[in-house]
């Protein structure tokens, strides 16, 4: 079974440039996760999407980032302009779809951004 | 408050030590619970869940209190490889909204 993809491994722009990732979950999970894991701290939910549905974005700082999943499959993730706080490793991760069930996250290797 | 707060770490053991790391969670509500070791410069992968009444995996056990909202993972015998960083997640409000803690890191010494 293929894992969660995620590209690109590694970005390095300069602060107010634009920046966008791309992440494709396992096939058949209807939802798909992105994180925010700057180093030394734990990973933060940025976007729950369900489908192509928002489940959850109330972490996401939407002044500056913006996510989509138009069709349900695969997703992307930008920042416009990034800051020098944006550096971090962004996370997409997938499950499958069972409400109140023990679902077990599959994670991408990462999209690592630094911001200069 | 934090929704998940873990001990700040980090912990360094002996090979063979018995270590415990705990974490709360602040919504009463949160229905299923998770323990997630990451390596460094690794993602998270799943090490267990944590059920209602405890659950035990070779050398880790992991314990729910939902009175207290706390949840606790102990690792006997530590080896080498136990080495790494663990992460405390909730599922939050049941529809998999998934948080995480800090995490706690843990070397093992031989």
């Amino acid at each position: 079974e293929a894992g969660v993809a995620q590209s690109p491994r590694y970005k390095i722009i300069e602060k107010r440039q634009s920046v966008a990732f791309w992440c494709n979950p396992i096939s058949g999970h209807a939802t798909l996760y992105w994180y925010q894991q700057i180093l030394g701290q734990g990973p933060k939910l940025l976007i729950q999407f369900q489908n192509n549905g928002v489940v959850d974005d109330s972490q996401l700082p939407k002044d500056r980032f913006s996510a989509e999943r138009l069709k349900g499959v695969d997703s992307t993730l930008k920042i416009q302009p990034a800051k020098l706080e944006d550096s971090a490793v962004y996370l997409c991760a997938s499950s499958s779809i069972r409400r109140w069930a023990n679902e077990k996250l599959f994670f991408g290797s990462g999209t690592q951004l630094s911001v200069l | 408050r934090k929704e998940v707060e873990q001990d700040p770490g980090p912990f360094n053991v002996p090979e063979g030590a018995t270590v415990a790391f705990n974490c709360t969670y602040s919504n009463s509500a949160s229905q299923s619970f998770f323990w997630y070791r990451q390596d460094c410069r690794k993602e998270p992968k799943l090490l267990m869940s944590v059920y209602s009444s405890g659950n035990e995996d070779g050398r880790f056990t992991a314990q729910l209190n939902r009175a207290s909202q706390y949840i606790s993972l102990l690792i006997r015998d530590s080896k080498l490889s136990d080495s790494a960083t663990y992460l405390c997640v909730v599922n939050m409000k049941g529809n998999n909204d998934m948080r995480f803690g800090a995490g706690t890191r843990l070397t093992v010494k031989p």
